[in-house]
């Protein structure tokens, strides 16, 4: 079975805080995919990558950063964070360029007090 | 325009029912669609495919219709365990890659 493994279910964090997601996939994948899902907003994109040290960036990127230095793994970096980040992230993988399954990662609770 | 639209929902209906839903979406150059569930507190894992001739999966079908740029998924004979919001996906292959697009999701509640 494909596990994408997300390090923390839960973090609490300050204004300001440097914050580093961090997802790892055992599959092999290509691409790899950062997303905060909030309600009524659904999931969004904030970044994706499709190969080691590529990145592109998603819908809403302002405020992320990333970085893909192995093919397994895939961080997002929150370099001073805001209140308003407070939210699920999940990372998800996909293995090319021509398959719509993603296998999501169970998801970082953020809170930005 | 939003890229992809779902209705919220809720969708309310007793065990036995049928229940549809749709799914628009704005750009005609996407190319793969497909339907997600995501149960309470949990990541979304993938329901089904959605091609153009319609595909059926026991109690559920989907389909495309690419004149209308819509997906819909049909589930019959409506379960307890069928409670969860479902997304739907479409996807734009562009310069390599793929741009993987959800919708908002539309809850369901089946109720006994």
């Amino acid at each position: 079975d494909v596990k994408v493994t997300q390090s923390s279910r839960y973090l609490v964090k300050r204004t300001g805080e440097k914050v580093f997601l961090e997802c790892v996939q055992d599959m092999d994948h290509e691409n790899m995919f950062w997303y905060r899902q909030d309600p009524g907003l659904g999931l969004r994109l904030i970044y994706f990558s499709y190969d080691v040290k590529m990145k592109e960036k998603g819908d809403i990127p302002e405020g992320y950063s990333v970085s893909r230095e192995k093919k397994e793994r895939f961080s997002l970096i929150l370099e001073s964070a805001s209140t308003n980040q407070t939210s699920m992230y999940l990372c998800a993988s996909s293995e090319g360029a021509n398959t719509g399954e993603l296998f999501f990662g169970e998801g970082s609770r953020l809170t930005v007090l | 325009r939003k890229e992809v639209e779902q209705d919220p929902g809720p969708f309310n209906v007793p065990e036995g029912a049928t229940v549809a839903f749709n799914c628009t979406y704005s750009n005609s150059a996407s190319q793969s669609f497909f339907w997600y569930r995501q149960d309470c507190r949990k990541e979304p894992k993938l329901l089904m495919s959605v091609y153009s001739s319609g595909n059926e999966d026991g109690r559920f079908t989907a389909q495309l219709n690419r004149a209308s740029q819509y997906i819909s998924l049909l589930i019959r004979d409506s379960k307890l365990s069928d409670s969860a919001t479902y997304l739907c996906v479409v996807i734009l292959n562009s310069g390599g890659y793929q741009k993987v697009t959800f919708g908002t999701g539309t809850k369901l509640q089946v109720i006994p």
